[in-house]
C-alpha cells in the first residue's frame, strides 16, 4: 500500500511553453502533498506544500506564478511549470503524506525529468 | 535554519562489509530523523524513522542511531550487497514544522562484488 504515482516520468518541451505534472496517491488519501526539485548531485529542495482544497504554501524564493500548484482532491495534486525556460530543467518529485500510520513517512512519486530546449 | 551535512559524498566498500553513513545537523534537535534510499532517476524510498527519544532502531540489515548530544545520526548496512548500491539521504523536519522534511545531499554508496 501507500503508492504515489507521478506522470509523466519525463518530458521535453520548448522554451516558453507550459508543462503539467501530475501526482496521484493510488491507495490512500493524501492530506498533504509536497513538491520538490532536485538538480544533479544536489539535495531535494522543497518548493511548496499543498493541502487539499486550499492554496499551496511556497518556500522562500519559489515563484508561485511560475510554478502553479493545484490540489483539488485528496488523491491528486498537479504542478504546472508556466513559460518554462532552460534553467527550469530539473528533476521534479512529489511526495504525499496521509493520516494515522501513513503520516509517519513521506511517500514519493518516481519523479519527472523535465528538459526545456 | 537547520543545516544537514552528510559528510561523505561517496563511499565504496566491499561486499559483505558493514557500510556506515553519517548525518550531522546543526541548531536544534528535531523530533525525529528519517533515512531514505534513492536510486538514479527515481524518487526516494523511505527506510527508517528514529525519534528523538530513541537511541537505536533496526530493520533487517539496517540500523540507525540517533545521538542528540552529538547532533548526529549513523546509518549502518550490515552484510552489504551490490544491490545496496544507491544514494542514501538523511531527512529531518526544519524549524517550525514537524510536517515538512529537509534533506541532506546524500551519500552515494557503492558496494563492490
Amino acid at each position: 500500500g501507500a503508492v504515489v504515482s507521478q506522470h509523466p516520468s519525463w518530458v521535453i518541451c520548448k522554451s516558453g511553453t507550459s508543462v503539467k505534472i501530475e501526482c496521484r496517491s493510488l491507495d490512500f488519501q493524501a492530506t498533504t502533498m509536497f513538491w520538490y526539485r532536485q538538480f544533479p548531485k544536489q539535495s531535494l529542495m522543497l518548493m511548496a506544500t499543498s493541502n487539499e482544497g486550499s492554496k499551496a504554501t511556497y518556500e522562500q524564493g519559489v515563484e508561485k506564478d511560475k510554478f502553479l500548484i493545484n490540489h483539488a482532491s485528496l488523491t491528486l495534486s498537479t504542478l504546472t511549470v508556466t513559460s518554462a525556460h532552460p534553467e527550469d530543467s530539473s528533476f521534479y518529485i512529489c511526495s504525499a503524506r496521509g493520516q494515522g500510520r501513513l503520516n509517519t513517512e513521506a511517500f514519493f512519486g518516481q519523479g519527472t525529468r523535465l528538459t526545456v530546449v | 535554519s537547520q543545516k544537514i551535512e552528510q559528510n561523505s559524498e561517496a563511499l565504496n566498500i566491499q561486499e559483505g562489509k558493514t557500510a556506515t553513513l553519517t548525518c550531522n545537523y546543526t541548531n536544534y534537535s528535531p523530533a525525529y530523523l528519517q533515512w531514505y534510499r534513492q536510486d538514479p532517476g527515481r524518487g526516494p524510498v523511505f527506510l527508517l524513522l528514529i525519534r528523538e527519544n530513541e537511541k537505536e532502531k533496526r530493520k533487517e540489515r539496517l540500523k540507525v542511531t540517533f545521538d542528540t548530544t552529538l547532533k548526529q545520526s549513523l546509518f549502518h548496512i550490515t552484510a552489504s550487497q551490490p544491490a545496496d548500491s544507491a544514494t542514501y539521504l538523511c531527512a529531518l523536519p526544519p524549524g517550525g514544522s514537524n510536517y515538512k522534511l529537509t534533506f541532506g545531499k546524500g551519500t552515494l554508496l557503492t558496494v563492490n562484488p
